[in-house]
């Protein structure tokens, strides 16, 4: 059974810092892995989408990485802002097409 | 629609009431997607709609559970003899392929509170 795993829970930094967000599964076979941002109360928006035959994905300040082999995969935030606070997930698709989501790691950034 | 529209946005029922949220995804997507996030909980699978396929119903908790998907677009989640431990945000999601490689696009989700 597929699981995944997001450290650390939850992690408050000051504004400007560069950042990593990690993300861990438990079975290599996977199609792809998708990162998304979740605000209080709402739903989550798509942030990145790495296939698997891909090793990274890049919008704006944010860098995804896929190391199938080793089951991991970091989000990387540069230069973070106040309006990057958030629970950051990640979620894996194996092979029954359904994603198999993180427990997400809560961020702050403080100004 | 430009993304995915759920309602109601909240729902407050008692227990034992049947409740029913509604699903419209992204126009032209053929796969969609229902999950509960419950309080402090990640977010776990409920039941997944590709196209004319037989549903993939895998990840529904109990009998009281269903869903259909009409004319391949809108759906609903009918959740009968609600119990308290239903209170969750259910969210629902669609994509344009499905399956392996679609990229998945979330309603801001409707959110039940059983009394």
């Amino acid at each position: 059974k597929q699981e995944v795993t997001q450290i650390p829970a939850a992690l408050s930094v000051p504004e400007g810092e560069n950042l990593v967000l990690n993300c861990s599964f438990t079975d290599s076979a996977i199609y792809n892995l998708q990162w998304f941002r979740q605000d209080p109360g709402k739903g989550l928006t798509s942030l990145l989408l790495i296939q698997s035959s891909q090793r990274e994905q890049t919008s704006g300040r944010l860098n995804a990485s896929l190391d199938k082999s080793s089951g991991r995969s970091t989000l990387y935030i540069a230069a973070s802002q106040p309006g990057d606070s958030a629970t950051y997930l990640c979620a894996v698709t194996p092979g029954a097409q359904k994603l198999v989501f993180g427990q997400g790691t809560r961020l702050t950034i403080n100004p | 629609g430009a993304g995915v529209s759920q309602s109601p946005s909240n729902k407050v029922t008692e227990k034992g009431k049947d409740v029913e949220l509604r699903c419209d995804p992204i126009s032209g997507h053929t796969a969609l997607y229902w999950y509960r996030q419950s309080l402090g909980q990640g977010l776990e699978f409920l039941i997944y709609f590709q196209g004319n396929s037989a549903p993939d119903k895998s990840g529904l908790p109990s009998d009281r559970f269903s869903a259909e998907r009409t004319g391949g677009s809108v759906s609903t989640l009918t959740i009968q003899r609600t119990q308290q431990e239903d209170s969750a945000v259910y969210l629902c999601a669609s994509s344009r392929t499905g399956g392996s490689t679609g990229e998945l696009f979330f309603g801001e989700g409707s959110r039940l509170t059983v009394l």
